[in-house]
């Protein structure tokens, strides 16, 4: 399995406050992605990055920031959580021509 | 942008062969991505195509390609117990960042 891991894996929180993912990886690989999974909607693409402090948006972008400062660790914030936001979250890496492999996931329950 | 469509449910029989479908809009794509999700875990590459290709065959799985109507198919042969899990087309996007489209995912059941 690649090495990714993702923390926490189950988080609580209420309306306003503001939660940070953590993704880390041990691959060394140059891009790293930020997906939701919600029912009937499959996965999708909240931010990526292509290289440390290269960052770009998704599709459902909006009420998220992310940051890269190294190539292990790619964060994804949410500013001020909103019941909207309740969702299974997925990071992804891939080294290039390759395919995407992910993380377990991190359940967010926003109350 | 980039479509990717499935339906949502498949049942069959221990032991039949399941079919999952997959339809896509991009012409242009050149990776073609399955993926399984067994309940609480994250998403397992099984196998992939390029779009030179028409079909690719890895022990159980079968992946077969036809360009010109855009349809992706997942064959799973002597099905069991344990491929029960929610299956995703997922299709390279055209131009940078390595990013995929993924569909809704087809949830497969496999009964006794």
């Amino acid at each position: 399995d690649a090495g990714i891991t993702q923390s926490p894996r189950h988080k609580v929180t209420e309306t306003g406050t503001p939660v940070t993912l953590r993704c880390h990886q041990t691959e060394n690989h140059r891009y790293m992605y930020w997906y939701r999974q919600d029912p009937g909607h499959g996965l999708r693409l909240i931010h990526y990055s292509y290289g440390v402090k290269d960052t770009d948006k998704g599709e459902v972008s909006d009420g998220y920031s992310v940051s890269r400062s190294k190539t292990e660790d790619f964060l994804l914030t949410l500013e001020s959580a909103t019941s909207s936001q309740t969702s299974v979250y997925f990071c992804a890496i891939s080294g290039g021509e390759e395919t995407q492999y992910f993380g377990p996931g991190t359940r967010l329950l926003v109350l | 942008g980039e479509d990717v469509e499935q339906s949502l449910f498949l049942s069959v029989r221990e032991g039949d062969s399941s079919v999952i479908n997959c339809t896509y809009t991009d012409s242009s794509s050149t990776y073609l991505y399955w993926y399984k999700q067994e309940p609480g875990a994250g998403l397992q590459l099984l196998t992939y195509i390029f779009s030179n290709m028409d079909m690719k065959q890895d022990q159980r799985l079968t992946v077969l390609l036809n360009k010109k109507d855009k349809h992706l198919s997942l064959r799973i042969a002597d099905t069991q117990t344990g491929d029960s899990a929610i299956y995703f087309c997922a299709v390279k996007v055209t131009g940078g960042g390595n990013k995929l489209t993924f569909g809704t995912g087809t949830q497969l059941k496999v009964e006794l």
